[in-house]
């Protein structure tokens, strides 16, 4: 079965810090995809990110970078120079191919709450 | 915006009633899925379904279904309402089925209160 595990429950910072939102996950899928989603206060579920099980190279994308490593089954979240409106909750998730015996239903992890003080 | 549309965006009703949820996936999108948020569950994927037939079932009770419709929106149908469904109802839409590879765009929920 697949399975999503943010450790992190609550994280707090202050503006302008560093933080990295932590990503472990199982599965028995040889192919499959991972996504990043943030949820802020208003409740919307906003796409941040797609990774396949293929690609292991980091992306960066303005202030946030994603380290994918197969090895240690972690897809990690960074965002640099935090800011106030960084202020969600962050979910992880994690989906398998339909035509590999997998589904596409998104697997989520239980979120990190990230609160970013001024 | 993510393009997908929900409605109602608030319902509250009481204990043993049916209500309908509706969604009207992005333009293009024939996939889509049902989600429910709730505090002790976390985000659970409900159902899939791709262009009009059921693709997926995840831990859907079977006090709930739903369908997919010609114009490809969407309803779930819960009835016999616990107070334990109270939760945030997600609907999201994406291109097609099949590759996983497709990210799923959210809707901006429904918040159904059973009282």
């Amino acid at each position: 079965a697949q399975k999503v595990t943010q450790a992190q429950t609550e994280i707090s910072v202050v503006e302008k810090e560093d933080v990295t939102l932590d990503c472990v996950y199982e599965t028995r899928d040889t192919t499959y995809y991972l996504f990043w989603y943030k949820q802020p206060p208003s409740g919307e579920l906003v796409f941040l990110i797609r990774r396949n099980s293929f690609d292991e190279q980091n992306e960066i994308s303005g202030r946030y970078s994603w380290n994918f490593q197969k090895s240690t089954s972690s897809f990690n979240f960074t965002i640099t120079a935090s800011q106030v409106v960084d202020s969600a909750v962050y979910f992880c998730a994690l989906s398998g191919i339909i035509t590999q015996g997998g589904s596409e239903k998104l697997v989520f992890g239980k979120g990190t709450k990230l609160t970013v003080n001024p | 915006d993510s393009g997908v549309t929900q409605t109602p965006k608030h319902l509250i009703t009481a204990t043993g009633q049916r209500v309908t949820l509706r969604c009207s996936p992005r333009s293009g999108d024939l996939s889509v899925y049902w989600y429910q948020q709730s505090l002790d569950q976390g985000l659970q994927f409900l159902i899939q379904y791709y262009n009009g037939e059921e693709r997926a079932k995840g831990n859907i009770l079977e006090r709930f279904s739903a369908q997919q419709f010609p114009d490809l929106h969407s309803e779930l149908n819960l009835s016999s309402l616990e107070l334990g469904d109270s939760a945030l109802y997600f609907c999201a839409s994406s291109v097609a089925a099949g590759t996983g590879a497709n990210e799923q765009f959210f809707g901006p929920g429904t918040r159904l209160t059973v009282l």
